[in-house]
This record gives C-alpha cells, structure tokens and sequence, in this order.
C-alpha cells in the first residue's frame, strides 16, 4: 500500500543525544515536510523540502536538520536534544506545492526528550 | 506570516450540524486547507479552497471568503465518528501551510 511511514513510533531519549526520526514515502512525491505537535499550538512546520537536493526552513528550525539525497527520504535530526522538543512529531508529503496539492501525513513519532 | 484563529472546543449532538469558523491575517494568500485529525492518528485531508464560494463533498462543505479572511467548514448530519479535531490551515505566497491549533468537534448521541 502506497503511502508514507516514519521510524520509531516512539523514543524516550536524554537530553544531549543525538537522535535521527526517518521519513519515507513511496508516492514519488516532490515536496516533504516536518512538523511538531503540541497541545494548544497545532502543527508547526519545521524544515521543508519542495523537490530532492534541496530543503528549506519553516517556522521554528532551530535544534534540528534536514537532508534530501532521494526523493523518498526525508530524515529529522536533533543535534543535542532538549526537554522543550518533546513534542509528536508528523512528516508529510505532497505531490507538488501549488494549486490543490494537499499533504499526506504519515502516523507520527511521539519524542519525550528527558 | 499568518495567524490563524479558530474556536478551541465544539458540542454538537447526533445528526445535527456544526460549522467550524476560521479566520485568517496573511501578507500572502495562495489557498486554505481543512484537515481531520482523530486522537493519536495523523491528520487527514478534508477540503480545499482558493476561490471565493462553498464547496461541497458529502456530509462536508467548507466556505471561504478572501476578503473577509474567513472561512467555515459545515459538517452535516454528525456522526459519532466525527469526533475528531478540524484544522484550518492557509498556505501562503511560499506555497507553505501554517495550522490553526485546531477546534476539537465532540458528538453525543
């Protein structure tokens, strides 16, 4: 089934590890994106990436990374984590950025950063 | 940069209908999106639109209106499955989108 998954589900981590959250998509999808989640401030957008090789910063890029060597894959890293970026985390992806592309989420990665 | 406003918390009973309000600041506009989103499960794409007017898919339709900045999503003949949280989101004239923090629709038979 076509669609979009994310690795792990879940990871309690201490703070100051480095963690990677993976992102991949097999609907051969431009454009990527990562969000956080917190309560009472809806999803926010992290980095993004309109097509392969290239990647951009959304509204609080700050702590993290992005790389996009494929069109598939799309990874999040924290450097050094820290309590605040305890959050759920979703990727999404998009055909295109325009006109009625909308995003596809995948199920998330919940971070609790100790 | 965008701040997008919508109501926290929403009652409405079996079969009846609600309306999910949505304004919006924009310095650019280039659509606006509804999503579902069910507890503990990633959110899902509901509606689009870009020019003024209502469009309809089924129990659900969404109205914009650019010079007011507003938009509603109607949902109609509520189920309990509608429980769930509505997003509003506006992308903008970087074609990225910026999220409401959601209005959380509970059903009750």
């Amino acid at each position: 089934i076509a669609g979009i998954t994310q690795a792990p589900t879940s990871q309690i981590l201490a703070a100051g590890r480095r963690m990677t959250l993976r992102c991949t998509q097999d609907m051969r999808h431009n454009a990527m994106y990562w969000y956080r989640q917190d309560l009472g401030l809806g999803l926010r957008l992290i980095h993004y990436s309109n097509t392969a090789g290239t990647t951009g910063k959304g509204e609080v890029p700050d702590g993290y990374s992005v790389s996009r060597a494929n069109t598939d894959d799309f990874p999040l890293t924290l450097a050094s984590a820290v309590p605040s970026q305890t959050s759920v985390y979703f990727c999404a992806s998009s055909e295109g950025t325009s006109g009625n592309n909308e995003q596809f989420f995948g199920p998330g990665t919940r971070l609790t950063v100790l | 940069g965008q701040n997008i406003d919508q109501p926290t918390e929403m009652t409405a009973t079996e079969g009846a209908i609600v309306q999910i309000n949505c304004t919006y600041q924009t310095s650019g506009f280039n659509g606006l999106f509804w999503y579902q989103q069910h507890a503990g499960e990633a959110p899902t794409f509901l509606s689009y639109n870009v020019l003024d007017g209502l469009e309809e898919k089924g129990r659900f339709s969404s109205f914009l209106s650019r010079s007011k900045g507003y938009s509603y999503l109607l949902l109609k003949e509520l189920q309990m499955k509608d429980s769930a949280s509505y997003l509003c989101a506006v992308r903008d004239s970087d074609y990225k989108l910026s999220f409401g923090a959601g209005t959380t629709v509970t059903v009750r038979a």
